[in-house]
């Protein structure tokens, strides 16, 4: 079956420090990888998607690309603030499963001014 | 914005009644899923529907049944309620058009069982 692992937080970085956080996976298909985003009290954010190998997806400042060979989606920002504080989830899509998610278990991160 | 709406956002109820979740949503959404969110656990899936009366189960369904009578609303219930499922849930719906193969979250319903 599906699965997908992240790194473990929490994640504590300074503001304006290089953000990366690991994400790899396993499917049996041609999976879509997308990265979510929840701030306190809220519901999840779309944060960047990629469908297909080598797709890099984008937003706000925060990239990932999809790298079928390393089976990995590596979230990173090169200069984190504090408003991104919350927790991050990578999760993937298979066609063949009516597209539910698969989600890892999310990473919590905490910049500090 | 999505356009879904989940209620109620927060309940506590006691063990061995029974509850229901709403979610409700307005762009015709075909496919509707309902998560629970549990620490270390992410998000896991409890039931999905993909169109009137049309649904099926997920990873973690004993405990739950769902009903769409119509395409707007996902009924999510808990017949009789425990402290293993206080939890957030989260209902979803996937994206139309050039979106299809994306989901999106409302903002979440907190269930308290004592």
């Amino acid at each position: 079956g599906n699965s997908v692992t992240q790194m473990e937080g929490p994640v504590t970085l300074s503001e304006e420090a290089f953000l990366t956080i690991n994400c790899t996976y396993t499917a049996t298909g041609y999976p879509s990888l997308f990265w979510y985003v929840q701030y306190p009290g809220e519901g999840l954010q779309l944060l960047l998607k990629a469908t297909k190998a080598d797709d890099k997806g984008s937003n706000k400042g925060f990239e990932a690309t999809y790298r079928k060979e390393t089976t990995s989606f590596h979230l990173e920002k090169g200069s984190v603030q504090v408003s991104d504080s919350a927790v991050y989830f990578c999760a993937l899509s298979d066609d063949n499963a009516g597209n539910m998610l698969t989600f890892g278990g999310g990473t919590r991160l905490m910049v500090k001014p | 914005d999505a356009g879904i709406t989940q209620s109620p956002r927060h309940k506590v109820t006691e063990t061995g009644t029974p509850v229901t979740l709403r979610c409700h949503q307005t762009e015709n959404h075909r496919y509707m899923y309902w998560y629970r969110q549990d620490p270390g656990h992410g998000l896991r899936l409890i039931h999905y529907s993909y169109g009137v009366k049309d649904t099926d189960k997920g990873e973690v369904s004993d405990g739950y049944s769902v009903s769409r009578s119509k395409t707007e609303d996902f009924l999510l219930t808990l017949e009789s309620a425990t402290s293993s499922q206080t939890s957030v849930y989260f209902c979803a719906i996937r994206g139309l058009g050039g979106s299809g193969n994306t989901i999106y979250f409302g903002e979440g319903s907190w269930l308290t069982v004592v």
